[in-house]
């Protein structure tokens, strides 16, 4: 299995509140995404990145912003949790951003914004 | 923009029986990649089968198997001497070939379920 770590796995949080999701990966790929997943609408990106502080918008960035200060990381922050952010969220690495590289998920991370 | 559209919402099938899921997709380009990702109840993304769109023969991977269409924009996902295994969520998805970005689009998936 990849190296991909998410974490929390679970998280209850406020409307208003600052929420912050990490993704951690132990293989080195250059590409980091976030995905979330609702019911009817499978993943949608968020945002990803393609190296170390170097990121960009994906189909759902509103609200959301990400940041990668090394390698292995990738973290995604809600700045102010509203209840439409009920989701899971998906990190996902892929060694490049050539089509066909296969994309490795972690876990998921499941919020809930109360 | 691409698309990624998946017709049928769920599917149940008999255990040991065939089953075949629907994907159909809209895209201008010519070269691109689709696949299938299972997704287990653990929620766990796996992926299934992958297919160059450049290539002609339908990718196998044991008992899954695709029926790729490129004029018609079709990709389905046969499943062989179904298994209880195989309950989960499946999802198609796209890649462009050649991309900087190297996301994948996504459909809202497909719920099978294996009755024993």
């Amino acid at each position: 299995d990849a190296g991909i770590t998410q974490s929390p796995r679970h998280k209850v949080t406020e409307t208003g509140t600052p929420v912050t999701l990490r993704c951690h990966q132990t293989e080195n790929h250059r590409y980091m995404y976030w995905y979330r997943q609702d019911p009817g609408h499978g993943l949608r990106l968020i945002h990803y990145s393609y190296g170390v502080k170097d990121t960009d918008k994906g189909e759902v960035s509103d609200g959301y912003s990400v940041s990668r200060s090394k390698t292995e990381d990738f973290l995604l922050t809600l700045e102010s949790a509203t209840s439409s952010q009920t989701s899971v969220y998906f990190c996902a690495i892929s060694e490049s951003g050539q089509g066909g590289t296969e994309a490795f998920f972690g876990q998921g991370t499941r919020l809930t914004v109360v | 923009a691409q698309t990624v559209t998946q017709s049928q919402p769920e599917m149940s099938v008999q255990e040991a029986e065939t089953v075949t899921l629907s994907c159909t997709y809209d895209t201008s380009e010519s070269n691109y990649y689709l696949f299938w990702y299972k997704q287990p109840p653990s929620r766990q993304m796996i992926l299934v089968i992958r297919q160059e769109a450049y290539k002609q023969q339908n990718a196998t991977e044991n008992r899954f198997s695709v029926n790729f269409q490129k004029a018609a924009k079709s990709f389905s996902l046969k499943i062989s001497d179904s298994q209880l295994g195989d309950t989960a969520m499946y999802f198609c998805a796209f890649m462009n070939y050649g991309g900087s970005q190297g996301n994948l689009i996504f459909g809202k998936g497909t719920k099978l379920s294996v009755k024993p």
